[in-house]
């Protein structure tokens, strides 16, 4: 995926409201996406997972969606917390072998 | 279970100083990688490991950067000498995936920050 340098997408939402934050992967061939979630001063955190022979995965609060046809990758938390202002970023690997490849980060900031 | 360690959280040096990164991984965790992440960019992969052994180093500036992890545990990350470009915070990360097996979870460490004057 690429950056967009210092200045990252922001998404604004009201607590309690659903989020939604998409990314586009870049590999068509890619069988393995990863979402991240960095707030500030630390290391990225595991959120969620999922496949390419699925494209639909729920977790606590979130829900991953893949639509291959478009390589775009969605994930969508309910309910949105003051906790949950971060920087999410999107990963893609192609199979074992390769190496996790970050795409965009993206700012999610909620207002109380 | 203890997450992974970094050391030091921050280091301002000046250009052409040299610096090193320490790293702790996950107890038992064969695989362990150091990333560059950039303001406002998402992490590049530098060097893995996998145990003492390097695994992919093709992104690492090998004139400039060393990494090592000897007993395949601990691995440090050396820059020598830093340019002013080298200012990032830098991640490492540990795994213990399953052979063959695309899936993975990497479990970051909070980086070290480093400002280079």
């Amino acid at each position: 995926g690429e950056s967009v340098g210092l200045h990252l997408p922001t998404l604004s939402v009201q607590e309690g409201d659903n989020s939604i934050i998409n990314c586009a992967y870049s590999n068509s061939a890619s069988d393995y996406f990863i979402w991240y979630k960095q707030e500030s001063g630390k290391g990225p955190q595991f959120i969620i997972d999922i496949r390419s022979n699925m494209d639909k995965r729920q977790g606590q609060r979130v829900t991953v969606l893949l639509n291959k046809t478009v390589k775009h990758l969605s994930l969508q938390i309910a309910a949105t917390q003051p906790g949950d202002s971060a920087v999410y970023f999107c990963a893609e690997k192609v199979d074992a072998n390769s190496k996790l490849t970050f795409g965009k980060g993206i700012t999610l900031s909620v207002r109380p | 279970e203890a997450g992974v360690a970094q050391s030091p959280r921050y280091k301002i040096i000046e250009k052409r100083q040299s610096v090193a990164f320490w790293c702790n991984p996950i107890s038992g965790h064969a695989t362990l990688y150091w990333y560059q992440q950039i303001l406002g960019q998402g992490p590049k992969l530098l060097i893995q490991f996998q145990n003492n052994g390097v695994v992919d180093d093709s992104q690492l500036p090998k004139d400039r950067f060393s990494a090592e992890r000897l007993k395949g545990v601990d691995s440090t990350l050396k820059i020598q000498p830093a340019k002013l470009e080298d200012s990032a915070v830098y991640l490492c990360a540990s795994s213990d995936p399953l052979a063959g097996w695309v899936q993975e979870t990497q479990y970051f460490g909070p980086g070290t920050r480093l400002l280079v004057l």
